[in-house]
């Protein structure tokens, strides 16, 4: 079975600071990633894909099956990212994903 | 379209009651999810639907509760005889193929509490 752990409850960082939020997996074939983000008072949507390989809102995610990892991560931290983030995995067409269980990221001015 | 919505956002109810939340998709997607979310924890599956079709459900999904999607649009979660520990954020989803390639679009959420 697939399971997803996010290590860090909460991440605090200041402003203009790096982050990076990690996310490791289980799952002995070929995952697709994924980012969810939450901010206050709204719904959770798709921040990004890793078989997009690309950049939203500043944030890069890359998938490493050896480390069995995708972390994400941000050069410069803005007060604006503070949310939460969970990890996601979808089997090779599969049909449902699975979450972890979620980082609470704060940024300080 | 404005996206996923869903019906109440709160609901409060005594042990023992039936409950029964719907979701209204994105009118184009042919796949509707539910997760049940608590607190501190990230969502966790309950079932899935492609068109009026349960595809799949989850062991979480006891015989309590029972879901449906009878024209392949909106979709109905019920709880029989309701117990505290139901208590939780129930999220629905749709997407209009998989998720690999599309990701999920989220409703707000019912929140169930359980007294």
């Amino acid at each position: 079975a697939q399971r997803v752990t996010q290590p860090e409850k909460l991440l605090s960082v200041f402003k203009g600071a790096p982050v990076e939020l990690k996310c490791n997996y289980s799952y002995s074939g070929s995952p697709e990633l994924f980012w969810y983000v939450q901010y206050s008072r709204q719904r959770l949507q798709l921040l990004l894909r890793h078989i997009s390989r690309e950049s939203i809102k500043g944030f890069t995610a890359d998938l490493n099956k050896g480390e069995t990892s995708f972390h994400l991560k941000k050069p410069f931290a803005q007060e604006e990212d503070s949310a939460m983030y969970y990890c996601a995995l979808n089997k090779a067409a599969g049909n449902k994903l699975t979450f972890g269980g979620g980082t609470r990221v704060l940024v300080k001015p | 379209d404005t996206g996923v919505s869903q019906d109440p956002r709160h609901k409060i109810t005594k042990r023992g009651q039936n409950v029964t939340f719907r979701c209204d998709p994105i009118s184009e997607h042919n796949r509707l999810y539910w997760y049940r979310q608590t607190l501190g924890q990230g969502p966790e599956f309950l079932t899935y639907f492609q068109n009026e079709a349960q595809l799949e459900k989850s062991r979480l999904l006891s015989d309590r509760f029972s879901a449906e999607r009878p024209k392949g649009s909106f979709s109905t979660l019920e709880i029989q005889r309701t117990e505290q520990g139901d208590s939780a954020m129930y999220l629905c989803a749709s997407s209009p193929g998989t998720a690999n390639n599309y990701g999920y679009t989220f409703g707000s959420g019912t929140r169930l509490t359980v007294v």
